[in-house]
């Protein structure tokens, strides 16, 4: 069975740091790796994704790494400002067959709360 | 605007009573999906549908139902069995077979 563990479980830092999100799972045999940001009482939005056979994604300040023999993917935040302050979850894509059909499975983190101060 | 619709934001459920979710999107996806998150918790799948007329259970379908009659609509019903049902709901869609999930605003369900 597929798990995910998010390391920290919160991280408050000052205004302008560069940050490190951390994600592990259990199976490599995953078909890609996401990153999302969770606004309080809100949906999640995609930050990035990361195919398999990737090793990185680049979104403005975000990076993402992927280490799929490892199980481990990284978030970096660059010149962090209070706006980044969210929950961010990863989640690891899988197929499964289940009722005659094979369908896409995400598998989530538990998240991590960021808070970036003024 | 294309998008997923939840509604209603908040609601309110006594005891042994069922109610229902809505989830509603308009960007013509196939697959159509329904998460519980629990405060500190990542999302847990409840049951998923990749076309009409056809769903399946995820990993914690026990005390809920759905129906799948039209592509557009994927409600969710909490039924009186579910004993725990405080949470936040979320309702995601994709294109069939495919990755990316777009997720509704969410639902948080309370109990009087």
């Amino acid at each position: 069975k597929q798990e995910v563990t998010q390391i920290p479980a919160a991280l408050s830092v000052p205004e302008g740091e560069n940050l490190v999100l951390n994600c592990s799972f259990t199976d490599s045999a995953i078909y890609n790796l996401q990153w999302f940001r969770q606004d309080p009482g809100k949906g999640l939005t995609s930050l990035l994704l990361i195919q398999s056979s990737q090793r990185e994604q680049t979104s403005g300040r975000l990076n993402a790494s992927l280490d799929k023999s490892s199980g481990r993917s990284t978030l970096y935040i660059a010149a962090s400002q209070p706006g980044d302050s969210a929950t961010y979850l990863c989640a690891v894509s899988h197929w499964l067959n289940a009722g005659g059909t094979s369908y896409g499975k995400l598998t989530f983190g538990q998240g991590t709360i960021l808070t970036v101060h003024p | 605007d294309g998008g997923i619709t939840q509604s209603p934001k908040y609601l309110f459920r006594k005891e042994g009573q069922n109610v229902t979710l809505s989830c509603e999107q308009n960007l013509n996806h196939d697959a159509m999906y329904w998460y519980r998150q629990d405060p500190g918790q990542g999302l847990r799948l409840i049951y998923y549908s990749q076309i009409v007329n056809d769903f399946q259970k995820g990993d914690i379908a026990e005390g809920y139902s759905v129906s799948r009659e039209k592509k557009e609509s994927f409600p969710l019903t909490v039924t009186s069995a579910q004993k725990n049902p405080t949470a936040f709901y979320l309702c995601a869609s994709s294109i069939y077979r495919t990755e990316t999930q777009y997720f509704g605003p969410g639902t948080r369900l309370l109990v009087l």
